[in-house]
């Protein structure tokens, strides 16, 4: 049984880069979520879609920041132009479905460094 | 504006001991409470969660308390283990009548540290 797959598993890149993440939910969960991990923040919801349309994005720090899930098994998180304080893990989870006792399943993230 | 709030960044623990993680949220309307558990290059897998009308619920070592009066939680792990070091998020979900409404808000996480 497949969790939900990342990649890269790391990305360095320099400032001014485009960068995209890359994200497959579990088959048949219909929620996807994009999370990003600092030290600072702790876990930070940037954007989650339903069914494939996104439903709210007011996570997502700039618009430097774009997400997009053009089917149910693949999405993308990708920041254009990139700069030294995007550097974090960024995780992808999916769920099941809208209930409370659905837990998110999450992917092993992205270590994104920009220098 | 943290509404769940995991005030201790880290605990160390010895094997065999009990370890309490503690976790509070300012948001009244939550109304379901996860702990999740991460380990280093891996994403946080769920643990065990919690309704807001029980105040315990219990998995094998680990139980989870809720004290909603003082909108508090906590988890407990017995006996402690080496493989239970970790770093451990406390996550709130609510109910509501807009889609979404289950999304879960996340503290910062405490880092676990069992000795042997």
């Amino acid at each position: 049984d497949a969790g939900v797959i990342q990649s890269p598993r790391h990305e360095v890149t320099e400032m001014g880069q485009e960068v995209t993440l890359r994200c497959k939910p579990i088959s048949g969960h219909d929620y996807l979520f994009w999370y990003r991990q600092t030290m600072m923040r702790g876990l930070e919801l940037l954007i989650y879609f339903n069914n494939n349309v996104p439903i709210d994005d007011s996570g997502m720090p700039e618009d430097r920041f774009s997400a997009k899930m053009p089917n149910a098994s693949f999405s993308t998180l990708k920041i254009q132009p990139s700069e030294p304080r995007d550097s974090a893990v960024y995780f992808c989870a999916s769920s099941l479905a809208d209930r409370a006792n659905s837990p998110l399943h999450f992917g092993n993230g992205t270590r994104l460094t920009v220098t | 504006d943290q509404q769940v709030k995991q005030n201790s960044p880290s605990l160390s623990v010895q094997e065999g001991r009990i370890s309490i993680l503690n976790c509070d949220y300012t948001n009244s309307m939550f109304d379901y409470f996860l702990w999740y558990k991460k380990y280093p290059a891996e994403g946080p897998t769920f643990l065990i969660s919690i309704s807001s009308i029980k105040d315990k619920n219990e998995d094998g070592r680990f139980t989870v308390f809720l004290n909603k009066s003082a909108k508090h939680l906590s988890l407990h792990i017995v006996p402690s283990q080496p493989g239970d070091s970790a770093v451990y998020f406390c996550a709130a979900r609510y109910s509501g009548s807009s889609g979404g409404s289950y999304i879960p808000t996340f503290g910062r996480g405490t880092s676990l540290i069992v000795h042997p």
